[in-house]
């Protein structure tokens, strides 16, 4: 089956600038989450969607992040306006029935590059 | 322990070593145990999922043990490889998954 599709792979702005980042999950996996993994430290649950409704959001810096899974499937995360300390690798996951026998399955990641 | 906590940092060692990391997590309310490897630039790997104490979890040269009574699990890799140099996270599950900051391997040839 294919894995979870994710990009850009790398993306450098400038701070103030916008960005947004893609997920398409795998085929059939109701679940989806987007996590931030600043160096050193371990990823950080921004925001989990079962189907197109939030059910965690409480970490999301809702000033300036945004996300949406519009339709059930693919999802976008913004960041306007980023700042430098968003400098992070962004991963998208997703999960048959919330990740807890069969874990999740991981995206590539996006690494952002605030300047 | 509030968080989950990964020793050590990072290590480095030599091909044919055997080596051990800890992942230390909240002994209470505990639901499932997950360890990833993240090679990188690629996306992190299930390795295992653990749920009962006194599991013991195997894959090839990798295995894996689980206390939950005293809140920690071990992942020991028999003859270190090049291509295990990765790092390896650990997470723990009961409402929610919760990450350690990884353990870094470094393997050399």
């Amino acid at each position: 089956e294919a894995g979870v599709a994710q990009s850009p792979r790398y993306k450098i702005i400038e701070k103030r600038q916008s960005v947004a980042f893609w997920c398409n999950p795998i085929s059939g996996h109701a679940t989806l989450y987007w996590y931030q993994q600043i160096l050193g430290q371990g990823p950080k649950l921004l925001i989990q969607f079962q189907n197109n409704g939030v059910v965690d959001d409480s970490q999301l810096p809702k000033d300036r992040f945004s996300a949406e899974r519009l339709k059930g499937v693919d999802s976008t995360l913004k960041i306007q306006p980023a700042k430098l300390e968003d400098s992070a690798v962004y991963l998208c996951a997703s999960s048959l029935e919330g990740g807890t026998i069969y874990g999740y399955t991981f995206g590539s990641g996006t690494r952002l590059t605030v300047v | 322990i509030l968080n989950v906590e990964q020793s050590p940092q990072s290590l480095h060692v030599q091909e044919g070593d055997s080596t051990n990391f800890t992942c230390s997590f909240p002994s209470s309310n505990f639901y499932a145990l997950h360890w990833y490897r993240w090679e990188t630039a690629k996306s992190p790997e299930a390795l295992f999922v653990m749920t009962l104490n006194g599991d013991e979890k195997k894959k090839g040269r990798i295995s894996a043990t689980l206390n939950t009574k005293e809140g920690y699990s071990y992942l020991y890799i028999k003859g270190s490889q090049p291509e295990d140099s990765a790092t390896y996270l650990c997470a723990f599950r009961n409402n929610d998954m919760r990450f350690g900051a990884g353990t870094r391997l470094t393997v050399k040839p």
